[in-house]
């Protein structure tokens, strides 16, 4: 089992540029979360997926879209990128509560707009 | 919405010290609070969880308690190692399905040998 996976690991974009961060799970989860983390104010949620086939907002959802593409794919689309979207952000999985509340990490893609 | 504090921002105690992070919330509809640690450049890796139906949970050097009534709990590190050294986060949120987690801002733990 490979977890949660998540691409690219590392990104550089100039202001205004536009991409899309990828992350699988192949835990038969549920739900799916995005998080930003930022030095200082730990993990803020920017979307999540309780099941497939529904988003829904999350602390810090602006500048932000999300695509549950199925099951195991949630992926994170930044339009116009901005310097103050620089951060490392971390794509979770969790069972939804089934079995376990417990949530699961990406090992991240740190971004940086200039 | 929840709001979680965390104290205290950084810690340091001397190995086989004890190590206890204590954090707040404010919806009192909250009852899941885990506890997550995370290495330097690593991903978060929950380390211990409770739930509003239990007061106290332990899992050998660690230990979480929970007062629903003053809506704070704790993180108990017994006994602390050098490989305790890392940033530890607590987070809240309803349990329910399509769990939201709201954390705190985290705190550095250091373990001096």
């Amino acid at each position: 089992n490979a977890g949660v996976t998540q691409t690219p690991k590392f990104q550089v974009l100039k202001t205004g540029q536009s991409m899309t961060l990828q992350c699988a799970q192949d835990m038969n989860h549920n739900s799916m979360y995005w998080y930003r983390q930022d030095p200082g104010m730990g993990l803020r949620l920017i979307y999540y997926s309780a099941s497939e086939g529904t988003t829904d907002k999350g602390e810090v959802p602006n500048g932000y879209n999300v695509s549950r593409l199925n099951k195991r794919e949630f992926s994170l689309r930044l339009e116009s990128a901005a310097p103050s979207q620089t951060s490392v952000y971390f794509c979770a999985s969790s069972d939804g509560g089934t079995v376990t509340y417990e949530q699961y990490f990406g090992p991240g893609t740190r971004l940086t707009v200039t | 919405g929840e709001n979680v504090e965390q104290h205290p921002s950084t810690l340091s105690v001397q190995e086989g010290d004890s190590a206890v992070i204590k954090c707040t919330y404010s919806d009192s509809a909250s009852n899941y609070f885990p506890w997550y640690k995370q290495e330097l450049g690593k991903r978060p890796q929950l380390i211990i969880d409770i739930r509003s139906n239990v007061g106290e949970k332990k899992d050998q050097r660690i230990a979480v308690t929970l007062n629903k009534t003053a809506k704070h709990f704790s993180l108990h590190i017994t006994e602390t190692q050098p490989e305790d050294s890392a940033v530890y986060f607590c987070a809240a949120s309803r349990g329910q399905y399509g769990n939201k987690l709201v954390f705190g801002a985290g705190t550095i733990l250091r373990v001096k040998s």
